[in-house]
């Protein structure tokens, strides 16, 4: 069985740009999160998708991220435009149910100059 | 507000047991799970505790108690390829309903020959 995967695995791009970063969970899987790394700090929640449906978006920074699931199979979450304080790991996981285990991808390392 | 704590680093020699504390104070709580990331690669999910006790899983096992907000990670006979960070994350309930996991800063465990 195919693990979460994430694309691209590093990201370096000048303020300003525009960035968008893609998930494809574990097949099967209706709850897709994304979570983000920023140096220094600690994992934090982003956001919760059951299928196309965004559960819960609280942990979004600003209405500069965007993500989507159309579909219910992948997920993007795009940063327009970015910002420095952007720089950091993003990872997306997926579980089965809302109560079962999260399992990770390796994340993006995203850099903005 | 949430949080939880961990030690940031832990040295231990090959073949020893090591134990990873982790408490915690959240506005809500469904479980404690630990996560195993070696540099560069995706957390892995190790174990779930969601009542108290004690859960086993070949070297490695989890304790939890809900009363003292306490849980911690305990690992057998250590091996060179048990150095990584360990995190415990508390998986609870947001607002709107979604799943979210809070996770400690993580412990980097260095095994030592």
């Amino acid at each position: 069985e195919a693990g979460v995967t994430q694309f691209p695995s590093h990201s370096v791009i000048e303020k300003g740009q525009t960035v968008t970063l893609r998930c494809d969970p574990i097949s099967g899987h209706d709850n897709l999160y994304w979570y983000r790394r920023v140096m220094g700090k600690e994992i934090k929640f982003l956001l919760h998708f059951v299928k196309e449906s965004k559960q819960d978006e609280s942990g979004m920074p600003n209405n500069r991220f965007l993500a989507e699931r159309t579909g219910g199979t992948y997920s993007t979450l795009k940063v327009q435009p970015a910002e420095l304080e952007d720089s950091g790991v993003y990872f997306c996981a997926s579980s089965l149910a809302g109560n079962q285990p999260q399992h990770f991808g390796d994340g993006t390392r995203l850099s903005i100059l | 507000g949430q949080s939880l704590e961990q030690p940031s680093e832990v040295t231990a020699v090959e073949g020893a047991i090591v134990q990873i504390n982790c408490t915690y104070q959240t506005s809500g709580f469904y479980g404690l799970s630990w996560y195993q990331q070696h540099d560069g690669g995706a957390p892995t999910f190790l174990s779930y505790n969601a009542l108290d006790g004690l859960e086993e899983t070949g070297r490695f096992s989890s304790f939890l108690s809900r009363s003292d907000s306490y849980g911690y990670l305990l690992l057998q006979e250590l091996q060179m390829k048990d150095s990584a960070s360990y995190f415990c994350a508390v998986r609870d309930r947001t607002r709107d309903a979604g799943n979210m996991l809070t996770f400690g800063g993580g412990t980097r465990l260095m095994v030592k020959p």
